[in-house]
């Protein structure tokens, strides 16, 4: 059983639809991420949360906003998407914030696969 | 910023061969982390390397953090067909700094 789990494994939406992506973490960690896998590129880290506190957007679009109520859950606010979109959202966590001058390991949940029609 | 680099794309070896992969950069890290991703799944961590010339096992695997901190390598001993998977390391450059993902190396086994 992960740690990290999210929820829906798989979502499409069209591009005037709303939906949210889920994520909560078994681990006690204090700092969760969102990131973005496409294929063939390098994980790109979307959004940063620290003790239920945003430390980080990485120039996301306002069409993606993530909401984070406590340490062991976090959300992605779908809205108005493009087919562009369409990818491999994975959170993750890790005990401390990674690069507040901390290297703790991010553990990953198995992600929400997303295809915008 | 910084990058790592991991080739090849892809790798096809024999079931029972050793597999070795790099990741290499220009910037010095000081941690090194692989990581390993299933088909549908995330990626799950395999080995934590945080110190210059660590050599860290974890079953059949083998990983080393390079002397000029510039390099790791991960090693896979006797492949077996679960070992499939996509193989990604990842580092940071200062504690204070973002964890860099390289693009990841796709393995295939034949059985």
């Amino acid at each position: 059983e992960t740690g990290v789990t999210q929820t829906p494994r798989h979502l499409v939406m069209g591009m005037t639809n709303k939906k949210s992506l889920k994520c909560e973490q078994h681990l006690g960690h204090n700092a969760m991420y969102w990131y973005k896998q496409s294929a063939k590129k390098p994980l790109e880290l979307m959004f940063v949360y620290n003790f239920k506190e945003q430390t980080e957007n990485n120039s996301v679009p306002s069409r993606f906003s993530p909401e984070c109520p406590n340490s062991s859950h976090l959300f992605l606010h779908l809205h108005t998407l493009q087919p562009e979109d369409s990818a491999l959202y994975l959170c993750a966590s890790s005990r401390t914030l990674t690069g507040r001058y901390s290297n703790q390991p991010q553990h990953f949940g198995d992600g929400t696969r997303l295809s915008i029609l | 910023g910084q990058q790592l680099n991991q080739s090849p794309q892809s790798m096809f070896i024999q079931e029972g061969e050793d597999v070795s992969m790099n990741c290499t950069s220009s910037s010095i890290f000081n941690t090194w982390l692989w990581y390993k991703q299933d088909p549908g799944e995330g990626p799950v961590l395999l080995i934590a390397l945080y110190k210059a010339g660590e050599l860290t096992s974890n079953g059949r695997l083998t990983a080393q953090f390079g002397i000029t901190r510039k390099d790791s390598f991960l090693n896979i001993s006797a492949s077996i067909p679960s070992d499939v998977g996509i193989y990604f390391c990842a580092g940071q450059t200062g504690a204070n700094s973002k964890l860099t993902f390289g693009k990841g190396i796709t393995l295939s086994v034949r059985p």
